[in-house]
């Protein structure tokens, strides 16, 4: 089946540690997404790549990374610079075009004590 | 810059009856938007989208409207279903035309 794996569920990481999470999508598509949800709060995004070693920033980057080397992995990193990283985050793809609905994943529940 | 709201946080309502979800947006009309469904600790899936010149989509027993006098669409759920709870989200493109930008959702409850 075609879709988005992101991995792990759950993370669980003590403060002033990085973190990377995984994403992972055999839809062939060009565009990959990152977001973050907190409660109460919609989908807020974090970074985005239209095509392989290409990535900009969203409205919140500071204090993440990303990398784009390969079409189908487009792993976060949340770094001991983001100063609340205790969130949901949901990474997404898409076919380029305007039109294109997004795919997401099931979510990664990252908590920092 | 633009802006996308929903208004209403939680929606209760009968089996039965139909929900109607709104979404505002500000500044420009997008040429589209989105709704999306999520479920507890779920990713959101895609259910519709509505171009600007549309003034109405169905699929099933949804049905979306689009107006631009009032930068407004609505999304109904014709007789409810306890499986239709869930929350709704709602979304426009940004300006650079690369990525959506998603409005906060409305949490649907539907009672038996």
């Amino acid at each position: 089946d075609g879709g988005i794996t992101q991995s792990p569920k759950y993370l669980f990481r003590k403060e002033g540690q990085n973190v990377t999470l995984s994403c992972e999508q055999n839809l062939n598509h060009d565009a990959m997404y990152w977001y973050r949800q907190d409660p109460g709060q919609g989908l807020r995004l974090i970074y985005y790549s239209q095509i392989v070693n290409d990535f900009q920033k969203g409205d919140i980057a500071e204090g993440y990374s990303v990398s784009r080397e390969k079409k189908e992995s487009f792993p976060l990193t949340v770094t001991s610079a983001q100063k609340n990283p205790t969130a949901f985050y949901l990474c997404a793809s898409s076919q380029t075009g305007d039109l294109s609905p997004l795919h997401f994943g099931n979510g990664t529940r990252l908590t920092v004590t | 810059s633009q802006k996308i709201e929903q208004n209403s946080e939680a929606l209760n309502i009968q089996e039965g009856k139909t929900a109607t979800l709104t979404c505002n947006y500000t500044n420009y009309s997008p040429a589209y938007l989105q709704w999306y469904r999520q479920d507890p600790g779920r990713g959101p899936v895609f259910l519709l989208l509505i171009r600007e010149n549309e003034k109405e989509k169905r699929k099933e027993r949804l049905k979306v409207t689009f107006d631009t006098t009032l930068k407004q669409s609505l999304f109904h759920i014709t007789a409810s279903q306890p499986a239709d709870s869930a929350t709704y989200l709602c979304a426009r493109v940004n300006q650079a035309g690369t990525a959506l930008i998603f409005g906060k959702g409305t949490t649907l409850s539907v009672s038996s």
